[in-house]
């Protein structure tokens, strides 16, 4: 059975601070999501990466895959009071079911 | 409109009542997603149809819910003498996959029906 962990589960940064969240799969998974969501909103789609390897940035977010490590990350970058938010990873079977993890709780103070 | 369409999108039932809830895709989407989402985590998978047909029922937690797709587009999600447990966000996605080796394969998830059993 596949599981997705992540970790911290909760974070609390200052403005401007670098911090990142971490989620590690444990079975082969072909591709891994990271999805946004704002208390009482569904998901957005923040990346998904695809092979060993990979990284995608947007903004102040920037994502990696190690498909050998079976490890994501989300590293945040000089952190705003907008990126305030639940942040979730999620792993892919082949028929394009997701398996998320816990979700990331992200608290950025002035 | 373009997105994914969940309807109610609050719901209160009492103990024991039948409730329906309503998903509509993206138009052309093949696959159909449903997820339920406890609050404080992350959304568990419930059941997958490809078109009409529903291929991965695994999810579901009891055989008080039931999915259907009938004409593979609007699916609906019943849930029959609900608990307290229920409570929760169901979420719908639809994707444009047309199988395991497509590329097109994000899911573009719907607002949830939050539901309350009192």
């Amino acid at each position: 059975e596949l599981k997705v962990e992540q970790n911290p589960l909760f974070l609390s940064m200052q403005e401007g601070k670098n911090y990142t969240i971490y989620c590690n799969y444990s079975t082969t998974s072909d591709r891994l999501y990271w999805y946004r969501q704002d208390p009482g909103k569904s998901l957005e789609s923040l990346f998904v990466l695809l092979s060993n390897g990979a990284v995608k940035q947007e903004g102040r977010l920037m994502a990696s895959l190690d498909t050998k490590a079976r490890l994501s990350t989300l590293h945040i970058t000089a952190a705003v009071h907008d990126l305030s938010a639940t942040y979730f990873c999620a792993s892919r079977t082949s028929y394009g079911k997701l398996t998320f993890g816990q979700g990331t709780i992200l608290t950025v103070h002035p | 409109g373009a997105g994914v369409s969940q309807s109610p999108r609050y719901k209160v039932a009492k103990r024991g009542q039948d409730v329906a809830l309503r998903c509509d895709p993206i138009s052309g989407h093949v696959s159909l997603f449903w997820y339920q989402q406890a609050l404080g985590q992350g959304p568990e998978f419930l059941t997958y149809f490809q078109n009409e047909a529903q291929l991965d029922k695994s999810g579901l937690p009891s055989d008080r819910f039931f999915a259907e797709r009938p004409e593979g587009s609007v699916s609906t999600l019943k849930i029959q003498r609900t608990q307290q447990e229920d409570s929760a966000v169901y979420l719908c996605a639809s994707s444009l996959d047309l199988g395991t080796e497509s590329m097109n394969t994000e899911a573009f998830f719907g607002q949830g029906t939050r539901l309350t059993v009192v």
